[in-house]
């Protein structure tokens, strides 16, 4: 089956800079890679997503690029704002239509 | 994007009584939903997955007497954690995935308390 590594577990950025979240799969038949947004006490909340045949999506701050060849995605926040703290979640969708998750990432911005 | 609606969003129950929580799919049909349970500072873990009309799908590990699990409209799925144990205290959370779009929709979750 497939398997979702997520890193860093933990982030700490300036308000104002950047974040970068990576995660790595390993089934090459795996086609759709959400990000998900989980604020404590709620559930996850889908931010963006990238399809395999598309190597970058960009919503407004946030940007996802794919690698297909080395099998790893990333997020991309910038200016993070405090209110981008959360924990977020990275996912993979394999054969099967089964979604498989990262471990997350408690991202927190510094005011 | 579609919208999930999980209820209720907090529960607390006496050890050894059942508690139901409802998944809707508010804005389109779902002939399948997933349950999580969810640990503080954990990832989602995988509980069962939720058929339309047919038994649900247990994740191994997972015991289905305890968690049951009924989904018997388009738009309703159901997990009833029964006879509770202070254990099974914890975050569940339900989703869909959108119609076409294969997208995956997550309801508000429900904290549930064993005392």
């Amino acid at each position: 089956g497939e398997n979702v590594e997520q890193h860093p577990s933990t982030l700490s950025v300036q308000e104002g800079d950047s974040a970068v979240i990576k995660c790595t799969y390993s089934d090459s038949a795996s086609n759709y890679f959400p990000w998900y947004k989980q604020e404590l006490g709620k559930g996850p909340q889908l931010i963006i997503d990238i399809r395999s045949n598309v190597g970058e999506k960009k919503d407004q701050r946030i940007a996802v690029t794919l690698n297909k060849t080395a099998k790893h995605f990333s997020l991309h926040i910038t200016e993070t704002q405090p209110e981008d703290s959360a924990v977020y979640f990275c996912a993979a969708r394999g054969t099967g239509n089964q979604f498989y998750f990262g471990t997350g990432t408690s991202l927190t911005v510094i005011p | 994007g579609a919208v999930v609606s999980q209820h209720p969003s907090w529960v607390i129950c006496k050890s050894g009584t059942s508690v139901k929580i409802e998944c809707r799919s508010l804005d389109f049909q779902a002939t399948t939903m997933f349950w999580y349970r969810q640990f503080p500072k954990q990832s989602l873990m995988l509980m069962a997955t939720s058929n339309e009309g047919s038994k649900a799908t247990y994740e191994q590990g997972v015991e289905k007497d305890k968690f049951l699990i009924n989904h018997a409209s388009l738009t309703l799925s159901t997990l009833t954690v029964t006879s509770a144990h202070p254990e099974d205290s914890s975050f569940y959370i339900c989703s869909a995935p959108g119609w076409g779009t294969g997208e995956l929709f997550f309801g508000e979750g429900s904290r549930l308390t064993v005392l």
